[in-house]
């Protein structure tokens, strides 16, 4: 039943060393999300893929990196954590830009960073 | 600035009882405002989705309203349940043809046996 997938569930660093979260899906939607959650905040958008076509918001830290390397999955680097990574990271998909176009989300990983 | 602003930033109720949540939003151009729960350490669920020309929609026990003159949605729950503890986010999507959502820091939501 399980349509975002998001491995692993909770993920432990150390300080400058690389992490990659990655996240799958059911669903064969076109365009894939990657959101930060800090405590009691609104998720903020990283950036997303439509497709292949990368997106990266304008705010979004060198130190995050993305990857699609095909519909179904597609992971998020961060070269360099430090601790103000520590975060919930969630990813969404949705089918396309249509209105009624709704994300669904994954359970998110939650990044802790010693 | 886009901006998506909740009320309350908590609230306690008792099982069984009702609340509203509000949603106000400074976002243009609009595209359609959702309606999320978000279990504790869980992705966001969709409950309802409205465009500017809908005025309510209802889920189960969850009923969302939309003024798109006054820029204000509300989120009502009948008959709460312990499942309902919960963070209620709103979210509004800008235009069609964007990718962009602006989501508001949600509504904390305990509801007391």
């Amino acid at each position: 039943d399980a349509m975002v997938i998001q491995n692993p569930r909770y993920q432990v660093t150390q300080f400058g060393k690389p992490v990659t979260l990655s996240c799958s899906q059911t669903l064969n939607h076109n365009v894939m999300y990657w959101y930060q959650q800090k405590s009691s905040q609104a998720p903020k958008l990283l950036f997303h893929y439509y497709d292949k076509d990368f997106n990266n918001e304008a705010d979004t830290p060198d130190n995050f990196q993305s990857r699609r390397p095909n519909t179904s999955f597609c992971f998020l680097d961060i070269r360099s954590p430090g601790l103000g990574d520590a975060a919930m990271y969630l990813c969404a998909t949705s089918r396309d830009a249509g209105t009624y176009n709704e994300q669904f989300f994954g359970p998110g990983t939650r990044l802790t960073v010693l | 600035k886009n901006q998506v602003e909740q009320s309350p930033q908590s609230l306690i109720i008792l099982e069984g009882k009702n609340c509203t949540l509000q949603c106000n939003y400074t976002v243009s151009p609009f595209s359609n405002l959702r309606w999320y729960k978000q279990d504790t350490g869980r992705g966001p669920v969709s409950l309802t989705i409205m465009t500017f020309s809908e005025n309510t929609k209802s889920n189960g026990r969850y009923t969302a309203t939309l003024d798109a003159d006054t820029k204000q949605s509300s989120l009502h729950i009948t008959a709460s349940q312990l499942s309902d503890s919960a963070s209620y986010i709103c979210v509004v999507r800008l235009t069609s043809g964007t990718y962009k959502y602006i989501f508001g820091t949600g509504t904390r939501l305990k509801v007391l046996a």
